[in-house]
């Protein structure tokens, strides 16, 4: 089955803890993204990468940090720079940056 | 800066209503525009995506439509069902991103 997996599905932080969130696709896809998502807001971009060793600055990066050492794979970490982490966040792909994204389940992050 | 608006922010209706989501933008310099589906709890499904030379783009009981020009964009919903219940959101593509709306949270009455 092609798609996107996110794990885990939950996690509890501690505050002043480091947590990395896993993104996987195996749809061969370019262009990957972090989204974060609060109570009845929409989403907001943290960081997306193009290309494999090559990732951007979305509209709120502070607190957070991310690699692309592989095209599968963009993991996020939240750093205890981040002052508010809880949050539902979302990863995405798309063939190229600009086209269609698809997305996976989420990870919802809650601090203690 | 881009801001795109999706109103109403909540929406009930009776079974078998047609309906229209609508969503704005501030920007026309989009290349497309993408609407999703969001399940409490769950990630985001792609109903449509139109492209900035398109008008249009239809799937089964959905019709999204797309005017640049005037910074608009609707999803029709036609003989809404129960299971049609859930969030919808729009985004519009540009600079390799997506600027997303706050969602209309619709709910479909037996």
């Amino acid at each position: 089955d092609g798609g996107i997996t996110q794990s885990p599905k939950y996690l509890f932080r501690k505050e002043g803890q480091n947590v990395t969130l896993s993104c996987e696709q195996n749809l061969n896809h370019d262009a990957m993204y972090w989204y974060r998502q609060d109570p009845g807001q929409g989403l907001r971009l943290i960081y997306y990468s193009q290309i494999v060793n090559d990732f951007q600055k979305g509209d709120i990066a502070e607190g957070y940090s991310v690699s692309r050492e592989k095209k599968e794979s963009f993991p996020l970490t939240v750093t205890s720079a981040q002052k508010n982490p809880t949050a539902f966040y979302l990863c995405a792909s798309s063939i190229v940056a600009g086209n269609e994204q698809f997305f996976g389940p989420g990870t919802r992050l809650t601090v203690l | 800066k881009q801001e795109v608006t999706q109103i109403p922010a909540a929406l009930s209706v009776p079974e078998g209503e047609n309906l229209v989501l609508n969503c704005s933008f501030t920007d026309s310099a989009i290349y497309n525009l993408q609407w999703f589906r969001q399940d409490p709890g769950k990630g985001l499904t792609s109903l449509l995506l139109i492209q900035s030379s398109q008008r249009e783009q239809t799937s089964g009981r959905l019709n999204a439509s797309l005017d640049k020009s005037s910074g608009r964009s609707t999803l029709y919903i036609a003989a809404s069902q129960p299971g049609d219940s859930a969030t919808y959101l729009c985004a519009a593509g540009q600079g390799g991103k997506l600027i997303f709306g706050q969602g209309t949270e619709l709910s479909v009455k037996p």
